[in-house]
């Protein structure tokens, strides 16, 4: 069955450094996005991608986040300057289409830990 | 604003009793529902989703879910709980005016005793 794929499982990295998260969503699906759970806290949406574009991203998704397509598998979180609080869980997610009925299947997870 | 509530961070279980975990929904618009559940150091997997078809919705490993418009729930179900369901599980709405992204609840930690 295929699933969604997420590199490293795990980033230590320090106060102020770039760090890239990358996923390989599911061949055929169209749709990807980028969710984080900070422990102890909910799972929070970031962003949506559709056609090499943001669709949609929430007010946590600042100036110091970027999502890339770089080529026609990956699908990559940039995070900047990274800060302490961007530590946490973040997981990426693909769906085929959008709206009623579209599953979003996610990957593993990987977990930032910024010192 | 679409969103869900979970009503209760932690439940416990006998092996072979049945499981509640309830959720209650807010939306206005006809909402579509899931519940997801984490298995410790794993990734997100679907149990189960609402889209305005069958209000009884059964999902994988003997869960299902039921869609109550009057009392606005959608409580998660299972007649007997295996100590494999220890997981936790998170209700979770897609908010069709922001591109169906996601919004979760902040989960249900199951734990299933011997």
């Amino acid at each position: 069955e295929p699933e969604v794929t997420q590199t490293p499982s795990h980033q230590v990295t320090q106060m102020g450094q770039e760090v890239i998260l990358r996923c390989v969503p599911i061949s055929n699906h169209l749709y990807f996005y980028w969710y984080r759970q900070i422990l102890g806290q909910k799972v929070e949406f970031l962003v949506s991608f559709y056609n090499n574009e943001i669709s949609e991203k929430s007010e946590i998704f600042d100036d110091q986040f970027s999502v890339e397509r770089p080529d026609g598998s990956n699908f990559t979180l940039k995070i900047r300057s990274t800060k302490l609080e961007d530590s946490a869980m973040y997981f990426c997610a693909s769906s085929a289409g959008q709206g009623i009925g579209h599953t979003q299947y996610f990957g593993p997870g990987t977990r930032l830990t910024v010192l | 604003a679409q969103s869900v509530t979970q009503l209760d961070s932690h439940v416990s279980v006998s092996e072979g009793t049945p499981v509640l975990l309830r959720c209650n929904y807010s939306s206005s618009y006809s909402p579509s529902l899931f519940w997801y559940v984490q298995h410790p150091n794993k990734g997100l997997q679907l149990l189960l989703k609402y889209t305005s078809a069958a209000t009884l919705v059964k999902g994988i490993n003997g869960f299902e879910a039921e869609f109550k418009k009057s009392e606005t729930s959608f409580h998660l179900t299972k007649p007997s709980a295996h100590m494999s369901d220890a997981a936790e599980y998170f209700c979770v709405v897609s908010v069709a005016n922001s591109g169906y992204a996601l919004n979760f609840g902040k989960g249900t930690s199951l734990l299933v005793t011997p």
